[in-house]
């Protein structure tokens, strides 16, 4: 069965500090990793990963995947008080013979920036 | 351009009642998909619809069921409902494989 594992599934620090978010990934037919904000309802998409060692980067956030190991990371630096949400990791997965995808999700990580 | 919408934003019911949800996918996209998220967990796969038809579904009993629509707006209907059903679901719809787009949800209660 497929399964996506996010650590911690809470964090709580303060304002200014650098924050790094774990997700590791037992699936089939893997075929990209997407990382997602969820503030209050619908989760809005941050990064998609395809390819090891390529770090993606977006302002304060950046995540990188390793496809060997079965991981992400999502790291997000002199965190703000409205960084605080869920963050949520996904795998899109295949199923090559039905024509069949879907994102499997983690937990969720719930992130609290203290000012 | 119109994100994705869903209705109702809420949704009160007892148990044993069913529950009809609501989305409309981005103007182009065809596939839509459900997640149900219990709360303190995390999305879990319920049905993908594409072009009409149901091509996937997650491990929930026959009591999830829906459709989609010639317009691609999809429906989902939750029968006999139980009070773990209780949930917020989230409807996503993508054009091709890139994309993803998540509507607000709808919160579903059942008492």
């Amino acid at each position: 069965e497929d399964k996506v594992v996010q650590s911690p599934l809470s964090l709580v620090v303060h304002e200014g500090d650098t924050v790094t978010l774990n997700c590791s990934y037992e699936v089939t037919n893997f075929r990209s990793l997407l990382w997602y904000k969820q503030e209050k309802k619908a989760p809005t998409f941050l990064f998609m990963l395809t390819s090891s060692g390529i770090e993606k980067k977006s302002g304060r956030l950046s995540s990188i995947l390793d496809k060997k190991e079965l991981f992400s990371i999502l790291n997000i630096t002199a965190t703000q008080t409205g960084d605080s949400a869920i963050y949520l990791c996904a795998v899109e997965t295949s199923y090559l013979s039905q024509g069949a995808q879907k994102l499997v999700f983690g937990q969720g990580t719930r992130l609290t920036i203290n000012p | 351009e119109a994100g994705v919408t869903q209705s109702p934003t809420h949704l009160i019911k007892t148990r044993g009642q069913q529950a009809t949800l609501r989305c409309s996918p981005i103007s182009g996209h065809t596939s839509v998909y459900w997640y149900q998220q219990a709360l303190g967990l995390g999305l879990q796969f319920l049905l993908w619809y594409d072009e009409g038809e149901e091509r996937n579904r997650g491990n929930f009993p026959p009591r999830f069921s829906g459709r989609q629509f010639p317009n691609y707006s999809s429906e989902l209907n939750v029968n006999a409902l139980e009070l773990e059903d209780s949930a917020l679901y989230l409807c996503a719809s993508i054009l091709g494989r890139w994309g993803y787009t998540f509507g607000s949800g709808t919160r579903l209660t059942v008492v």
